[in-house]
């Protein structure tokens, strides 16, 4: 069955630093999601990548499918206190369920 | 309604008795999951229910745990004889369909405590 990885499993950085968490997949997928969760919140979706190689921007943060649709990355640029949460990705193989990654807790020192 | 309602949204109950979850999902949507979410933990998927088809119940970690679906519209996850390894954030998401193209929903989820 499918296997998936994301790394880091948490993650602590200064005010302004960057920030990237990396999902990676055994078996090719159709697309991937991602989702946050805040602190006491519920996940919310982010985005949805579908094409090989596909790279979408919102704001500061980078969203990246890999060539072999494989893996995926998050990368947020000079992160800011609301960055706080937890970061999900939710690997797609057609109808299959959505299981989700572990996630990447980014925690942000002021 | 407006979104994906759960109640209740904090429940304490004693080692041994039985719990009812509910989840009302946002109306029209005919996907929809539970998960488990512990303490600082991942999300564990549970159950999922997509329309009329047979319910994928692979996640259910013991016969403990069932969920049903009525009418295909509000679900009840029914924990029996509970555990304290059973507490945790009870989440339920709900989505137009399952196709693997759709965003899922959630709800605030439910906190259950057994002493």
């Amino acid at each position: 069955g499918q296997q998936v990885m994301q790394i880091p499993q948490y993650q602590h950085v200064q005010e302004g630093e960057d920030f990237t968490t990396y999902c990676n997949s055994s078996t090719t997928l159709s697309n991937i999601q991602w989702y946050k969760q805040r602190p006491g919140g519920h996940p919310v979706f982010l985005i949805q990548l579908v094409k090989s190689g596909e790279v979408k921007k919102q704001k500061r943060l980078t969203f990246q499918f890999g060539e072999a649709k494989k893996n995926s990355s998050l990368h947020i640029t000079a992160t800011q206190t609301t960055d706080v949460g937890t970061y999900f990705c939710a690997p797609i193989q057609g109808a299959q369920k959505l299981v989700f990654g572990q996630g990447t807790r980014l925690t942000i020192n002021p | 309604g407006a979104g994906v309602s759960q109640s209740p949204s904090n429940k304490v109950t004693e080692k041994g008795k039985d719990v009812e979850l509910r989840c009302d999902p946002i109306s029209g949507h005919t996907a929809l999951y539970w998960y488990r979410q512990s303490l600082g933990q991942g999300l564990e998927f549970l159950i999922y229910f997509q329309g009329n088809s047979a319910p994928d119940k692979s996640g259910l970690p013991s016969d403990r745990f069932s969920a049903e679906r009525t009418g295909g519209s509000v679900s009840t996850l029914t924990i029996q004889r509970t555990q304290q390894e059973d507490s945790a954030v009870y989440l339920c998401a709900s989505s137009l369909a399952w196709t693997g193209w759709e965003k899922l929903f959630f709800g605030s989820g439910t906190q259950l405590s057994v002493l």
